[in-house]
């Protein structure tokens, strides 16, 4: 049973276009994640839910808006792609907030054309 | 806001060699600490982990590190790397300036020549 889950896997599509990534955990965990990870392999995190309601949202363009329908989803949504967004998105989750370490799902790598 | 600085972007070594990744943070509190690893086409794994107690952690694969809070390091070591051991290495850290999440380095593209 995979412990986070995203979908999907890969995603190419065409400048200007939205897109939704998904995200699962099924640990029980209170706290879940967006990190980006660019070309370079630089991770930054996007944002922090704890319990459905956002901790953290650095910047990030508005473009990008997650969603929390539960402790156990965060889904994430893009408008008006542009080239710049190409990369992969890891989703992760944590016990809880300021405490553990966050285990990572598999990564969703967006290709922007 | 805190960073992580992890010395070597490129390491190139034989099998059989010993292994030692440098990673420093700026933070001056208590903070959590991390090593991931992530090989290629896959996710973050975590090696090993820093949250209080003896200064020398032990994780999975043989790895191990030293938390020096004088020196503000968290360096990985390995006596003995294996091929297998080919893979992006992160060091990470929590804490400090209210923020959750993790704060990664740049990370080190680790090659191990058979």
């Amino acid at each position: 049973d995979t412990a986070v889950s995203q979908t999907p896997k890969y995603l190419v599509t065409q400048m200007g276009n939205d897109k939704s990534i998904k995200c699962e955990q099924n640990l029980g965990h209170d706290t879940m994640y967006w990190y980006k990870q660019d070309s370079k392999k630089f991770l930054k995190i996007m944002f922090s839910y704890n319990n459905k309601e956002l901790i953290i949202n650095e910047t990030v363009p508005n473009r990008f808006s997650p969603k929390s329908p539960d402790k156990a989803h965060l889904n994430l949504h893009i408008n008006s792609l542009e080239l710049g967004d190409s990369a992969v998105y890891f989703c992760a989750s944590s016990p809880g907030t300021y405490t553990g370490e966050l285990f990572f799902g598999e990564g969703s790598r967006l290709t922007v054309l | 806001a805190q960073s992580v600085s992890q010395h070597n972007h490129h390491v190139i070594l034989s099998e059989a060699a010993s292994l030692e990744l440098g990673c420093n943070y700026s933070y001056g509190g208590t903070v959590n600490l991390f090593w991931y690893v992530q090989y290629p086409g896959q996710h973050l794994q975590l090696l090993l982990k820093y949250f209080s107690g003896d200064p020398l952690v032990k994780g999975i694969k043989g790895f191990e590190a030293e938390f020096i809070k004088s020196k503000f390091s968290f360096n990985l070591r390995k006596p003995s790397v294996q091929w297998s051991d080919t893979a992006e290495y992160f060091c990470a850290v929590r804490g400090g300036g209210g923020a959750d999440g993790l704060t990664f380095g740049k990370g080190t593209h680790l090659i191990i020549q058979p």
